[in-house]
């Protein structure tokens, strides 16, 4: 079963604050993904990786970095938060090509930026 | 413009009726994946379904390259198939996935 582990859950963060979010797949998975869903909407590209050490732009990157330190690891970092950031935080990943291009994804991450 | 568009936005169904999800996409893709979120949950995927129709139980995908759409049947609904359901399709050029806004869905006793 594949699977997509997030860290927190929850997180209340003050603005101006760092706030970490990681994720960890055991997949074996070569692209990893941080989307994030405003209430009521659909899933947003904030970042995304193909390869370790190497990360891309997604549709809404400002305000976020990334990083991919090992193919199971991808990380979303928020250097100066602030209140328009919150918002619930969606690790997805998938494999390359035809029926892997599947997405599995996390369980999601609160983030209250007060 | 938005890539991928889901009708209707919400839908409020009778326990036993059916369901009819539309997803529309704006470029040529390669594959097109179907999710069910319930409310706060995380997103499971509910079919891949690059192309033709496949059926799971009460769940029917049906999708046409050509004609840029993918469609999502319920039969015979259940008060626990509410919840939101999202399309997304897959540009096999880049792997870059785009996602509708969702759609949805109430099922009343």
């Amino acid at each position: 079963e594949a699977a997509v582990t997030q860290s927190p859950r929850s997180k209340v963060a003050v603005t101006g604050g760092k706030v970490t979010l990681s994720c960890h797949q055991t997949n074996n998975h070569d692209y990893m993904y941080w989307y994030r869903q405003d209430t009521g909407h659909g899933l947003r590209l904030i970042h995304y990786s193909y390869v370790a050490d190497s990360t891309e732009k997604g549709d809404i990157p400002d305000g976020y970095k990334a990083s991919r330190p090992s193919q199971e690891n991808f990380s979303l970092i928020l250097e100066l938060a602030s209140l328009s950031q919150t918002a619930v935080y969606f690790c997805a990943s998938s494999g390359l090509g035809g029926s892997q291009n599947t997405l599995y994804f996390g369980a999601g991450t609160r983030l209250s930026v007060l | 413009g938005q890539q991928v568009q889901q009708s209707p936005t919400s839908l409020v169904l009778q326990e036993g009726e059916n369901a009819e999800l539309q997803c529309n996409f704006s470029t040529s893709l390669n594959s097109m994946q179907w999710f069910y979120q319930r409310p706060g949950g995380s997103l499971v995927s509910v079919f891949y379904n690059p192309s033709g129709t496949k059926q799971s139980g009460r769940l029917t995908s049906t999708t046409v390259i050509k004609e840029r759409r993918s469609s999502l049947h319920i039969s015979s609904s259940q008060i626990t198939d509410s919840g939101t359901y999202l399309c997304a399709m897959v540009q096999n050029s880049n792997n870059r996935i785009f996602f509708g806004d969702g759609t949805q869905l109430v099922v009343k006793p």
